[in-house]
C-alpha cells in the first residue's frame, strides 16, 4: 500500500461546476498538508497549505484536512478551463516529503 | 510566494555527456534540497534529499555517482547527470525547503539523443 493514495482520473467536467479531489494515507505522522497545481510541461506550483484538520479557504479554492480519517481533499467552486491540470497533494513530517500520484481534471467549456 | 529557479529549463544533449542543471532560491534559503524527476504522464520521483553543506541522501534505485549533487550553499543546489543516456530524458525539478515551506522550480527538460 501506498502511504499517498490519489486517484489518477482522468476527471472530467463541465465548466462552472464543482470539482472534488481526494487523497488517503496512512502515515499518521504527516503534519503538513499541500495541494500543487501543475500544468503540462510545467513544474508543480503551490496552491493551498495547511497544518490542522480543518477547512482552509483562498479564492474559490478550499482545502480540507481530517487527520482522524487520514483524508484530505480540495475543492474547487466555479472550475474554469483553465483549472485543467494534474492535481497532486502532497504531506510531510520532519524531512519526509510524499507525493500523490496526482490526479488529472479536464474542465470543458 | 517565494521563487525558486532552475537553468537550463530545456537542454539537449548527445549521450554519453554530463549536464549540469542548478537550482537556485531566489528570496529564500533552502536548508533542504530535493531532487525529482518526472517522465511524461506520471507522477514525480523522488531521487534524492540534499541538506546544506552535507552529502546527498538517494533513495533506493538511484546511482549516486551518476546523479551528483551539490549543495554547497543555502540558495544553490545541483545536479549533474554524468554520462547522460537516452533512458535518462525526463524532466527533472528541484524543490528548495525552508522551515514548513517547500516551493518547486519551474523544472528542466533534459533530452539525451
Amino acid at each position: 500500500q501506498k502511504e499517498v493514495e490519489q486517484d489518477p482520473g482522468p476527471l472530467s467536467v463541465p465548466e462552472g461546476a464543482i470539482v472534488s479531489l481526494n487523497c488517503t494515507y496512512s502515515n499518521s505522522a504527516f503534519q503538513y498538508f499541500m495541494w500543487y497545481r501543475q500544468y503540462s510541461r510545467k513544474g508543480p506550483e503551490l496552491l493551498m497549505y495547511t497544518y490542522s484538520s480543518g477547512n482552509k479557504e483562498d479564492g474559490r479554492f478550499t482545502a480540507q484536512v481530517d487527520k482522524s480519517s487520514k483524508y484530505i481533499s480540495l475543492f474547487i467552486r466555479d472550475s474554469q478551463p483553465s483549472d485543467s491540470a494534474t492535481y497532486l497533494c502532497a504531506m510531510f513530517a520532519g524531512n519526509m516529503l510524499t507525493f500523490g500520484g496526482g490526479t488529472r481534471l479536464m474542465v470543458k467549456p | 510566494g517565494a521563487v525558486v529557479s532552475q537553468h537550463p529549463s530545456w537542454v539537449i544533449c548527445k549521450s554519453g555527456t554530463s549536464v549540469k542543471i542548478e537550482c537556485r532560491s531566489l528570496d529564500f534559503q533552502a536548508t533542504t534540497m530535493f531532487w525529482y524527476r518526472q517522465f511524461p504522464k506520471q507522477s514525480l520521483m523522488l531521487m534524492a534529499t540534499s541538506n546544506e553543506g552535507s552529502k546527498a541522501t538517494y533513495e533506493q534505485g538511484v546511482e549516486k555517482d551518476k546523479f551528483l549533487i551539490n549543495h554547497a550553499s543555502l540558495t544553490l543546489s545541483t545536479l549533474t547527470v554524468t554520462s547522460a543516456h537516452p533512458e535518462d530524458s525526463s524532466f527533472y525539478i528541484c524543490l528548495g525547503r525552508a522551515g514548513n515551506e517547500q516551493f518547486f522550480g519551474p523544472g528542466t527538460r533534459l533530452t539525451v539523443l
